[in-house]
């Protein structure tokens, strides 16, 4: 089982619409948790970094992280044509150096 | 702001041969990781640099290594390339993972053919 799961997808959805995007994973000492946002042929880009439980608010974005779970959530409102992309969750521990990433979502999104 | 710099941006290369690729981090930021992404396996870690010292490395054989400059630029090196090495090669910088996170390049995308 890897330490962190998350659904491939595609996820297709209209433009305006809010987008659920989640993973769970499996070692409770990961701390530090972030979403990023890759485009076909780029680099990932860090759109929201949360550190342990809580949420995050940054615009159209939201992060929400619940530990006694393991399961964190990035929901995106108003959705955009420009929103379309693959969706990397990460994680690392207080003592950790290397960022365990899910394989990622894929999202489209339609005019 | 400069954000993280990977040279080249495309590389193809035949199976034995050896490739070095370049890292140059946001100015300012100590630590650099590197990782492998391929579409089976996803993003999977390689090693982090901090201050010209490996921390840690990833479950990857001996023919991956790399180094850290003073200015804190890396380099990662394969060796004897096969075929499976093909992928996309990204780093990532960090300041002060408590509030910035990682920053990751655009990649190098190397073709072993």
């Amino acid at each position: 089982q890897k330490e962190v799961e998350q659904d491939p997808g595609p996820l297709s959805v209209p433009e305006g619409a809010i987008v659920s995007l989640n993973c769970t994973y499996s070692n409770s000492a990961f701390q530090y948790f972030m979403w990023y946002r890759q485009y076909s042929r780029k680099g990932p880009e860090l759109l929201m970094y949360t550190y342990s439980s809580g949420n995050k608010e940054d615009g159209r974005f939201t992060a929400q992280v619940d530990k006694s779970s393991k399961y964190i959530s990035l929901f995106i409102r108003d959705s955009q044509p420009s929103d379309s992309a693959t969706y990397l969750c990460a994680m690392i521990s207080n003592s950790g150096y290397a960022l365990n990433f899910g394989k990622g979502t894929s999202l489209l999104v339609t005019p | 702001k400069a954000g993280v710099t990977q040279t080249p941006r495309y590389l193809i290369k035949t199976r034995g041969q050896q490739v070095t690729l370049s890292c140059s981090p946001i100015s300012g930021h100590r630590s650099v990781s590197w990782y492998q992404q391929t579409p089976g396996q996803g993003l999977q870690f390689l090693f982090e640099y901090f201050s010209e010292t490996q921390r840690n490395k990833g479950n990857f054989p001996g023919r991956f290594s790399g180094r850290q400059f003073s200015n804190s630029r890396s380099e990662m090196n394969v060796s004897t390339l096969e075929l499976g090495d093909s992928a996309l090669y990204l780093c990532a910088s960090s300041l002060n993972r408590e509030v910035n996170g990682y920053t990751f390049g655009s990649g190098t995308r190397l073709t072993v053919v």
